[in-house]
């Protein structure tokens, strides 16, 4: 049961123009979201991320929306840039109350490819 | 600050053979974790340790997977005997916990032949 979902491998967006990269979930439990950038042969490198009690967070370039009611986060990258090529995953924490240790639960990814 | 240090970074086995994974935190990290990637998936958490306690474990295959953090420092994980679907990376991260981000290492990338 795939708690977080990527339904995007890929995505190919031109320099300068803007990526759009989705995320859905499904338990309503998660109150903590991040994302996450993977180049190859190396490990996941934080992002940004953004509490169930917000619906926007920026930094940047970089801007995380969440649409709680549609269980339903993304992120904009504007402008893209060929260096923001990677494998980018969401991720989603569920609340103390649940009795969960608070574990980070992944995504399947999206490869980003910013064609110059 | 350095990040989070592993080795090996390949390893290639044959099945029923063991292996082991190591990895050192970022200084003052008190939360460890373990996960798997298999190809095309997104990383599953195998194991989480608070200091030298395991916080969370649900998802560790125990019948041939252990891992352990004697001094609430560097951990190890292990897989024996290995069997051709723990073909993976393995990747250690850690964090201060909370809601602070986890900081990953670079993983041990494992072939089982």
């Amino acid at each position: 049961d795939q708690q977080v979902k990527q339904n995007s491998p890929s995505l190919s967006v031109q320099e300068g123009r803007i990526s759009i990269l989705n995320c859905d979930y499904t338990n309503s439990m998660f109150d903590y979201f991040l994302w996450y950038k993977k180049y190859p042969a190396e490990g996941p490198t934080f992002l940004i991320s953004i509490s169930s009690i917000k619906d926007k967070n920026e930094d940047g370039r970089f801007t995380v929306f969440l649409n709680k009611s549609a269980k339903h986060l993304s992120l904009h990258i504007v402008p893209s840039q060929p260096g923001d090529s990677a494998v980018y995953f969401c991720a989603a924490k569920s609340g103390i109350s649940s009795g969960s240790a608070r574990q980070l639960t992944f995504g399947s990814g999206t490869q980003l490819t910013v064609l110059p | 600050e350095a990040g989070v240090a592993q080795s090996p970074r390949y390893k290639i086995i044959e099945k029923r053979q063991s292996v082991a994974f190591w990895c050192n935190p970022i200084s003052g990290h008190a939360t460890l974790y373990w996960y798997q990637q298999i190809l095309g998936q997104g990383p599953k958490l195998l194991i989480q340790f608070q200091n030298n306690g395991v916080v969370d474990d649900s998802q560790l295959p125990k019948d041939r997977f252990s891992a352990e953090r004697l001094k609430g420092v560097d951990s190890t994980l292990k897989i024996q005997p290995a069997k051709l679907e723990d073909s993976a990376v393995y990747l250690c991260a850690s964090s201060f916990g909370g809601l602070q981000p986890q900081h990953f290492g670079d993983g041990t990338r494992l072939s089982i032949l």
